[in-house]
């Protein structure tokens, strides 16, 4: 069975610095590795995605992560956090062999960026 | 997501009775699921809908139950509601065409439940 792992629970960090959220993984074969956020009150929006080729994937808001084979990492980053990127953030992964997409998700990490 | 509605947004409600949570899209995407939050956790899923006559457990659907009444609309019930099942639920749809650029998930804005 897929799981997910984010080990940080809350990340802080300050306006205009870099920020990042980890997240490993555990999956047989190879993985579709997803990133989402949670403004309050809010679904979860899409913000990226690795599927196959370049291991740095380019996402929404400016976010970016780095798929990592060898260490089974997916981490989240940003070069430079605005207070308005502070919510809720979930890594997720299905298998690519799998039928359908049924993701499983991390726990979550809530960023809270300040001014 | 505006495309994928939930109702209602919020209920509150007594052990024992019989709670449905509602929702539907216009994406046209014949896939749909229901997923629960709670703090810590993450999302799990409840069930999933491949289409109108497919219909599976995830690895929480005990005490809950579904119906596809179209392809646009994916109902969850808890035939008698119990305290943890508090949680925010979110309902998602995706799209079957196999390419990898259609895997994304889409999820409505949740339905906060409380179970007194």
């Amino acid at each position: 069975a897929q799981s997910v792992a984010q080990p940080e629970d809350q990340v802080n960090v300050a306006e205009g610095n870099p920020l990042t959220v980890k997240c490993t993984y555990s999956v047989s074969g190879n993985p579709y590795l997803f990133w989402y956020v949670q403004y309050p009150n809010r679904g979860l929006q899409f913000l990226l995605k690795y599927i196959t080729g370049d291991n740095l994937v380019k996402g929404s808001y400016g976010f970016e992560a780095e798929f990592n084979k060898s260490q089974t990492s997916f981490h989240l980053k940003k070069p430079s956090a605005l207070v308005s990127d502070s919510a809720l953030y979930f890594c997720a992964v299905t298998p690519r062999a799998a039928a359908g997409n049924k993701l499983t998700f991390g726990g979550g990490t809530r960023v809270l960026v300040k001014p | 997501d505006a495309d994928v509605t939930q109702t209602p947004r919020n209920r509150i409600t007594k052990t024992g009775k019989r709670i449905m949570l509602e929702c539907s899209q216009t994406k046209g995407h014949d896939r749909m699921y229901w997923y629960r939050q709670d703090p810590g956790l993450g999302l799990r899923l409840i069930y999933y809908s491949f289409d109108v006559k497919d219909i599976n457990k995830g690895e929480i659907s005990d005490g809950y139950s579904v119906s596809r009444q179209a392809q646009a609309k994916f109902s969850l019930s808890l035939e008698s509601a119990i305290p943890n099942q508090t949680a925010l639920y979110f309902c998602a749809t995706s799209d079957s065409t196999p390419t990898p650029a259609t895997d994304t998930q889409y999820f409505g804005p949740g339905t906060r439940l409380t179970v007194l």
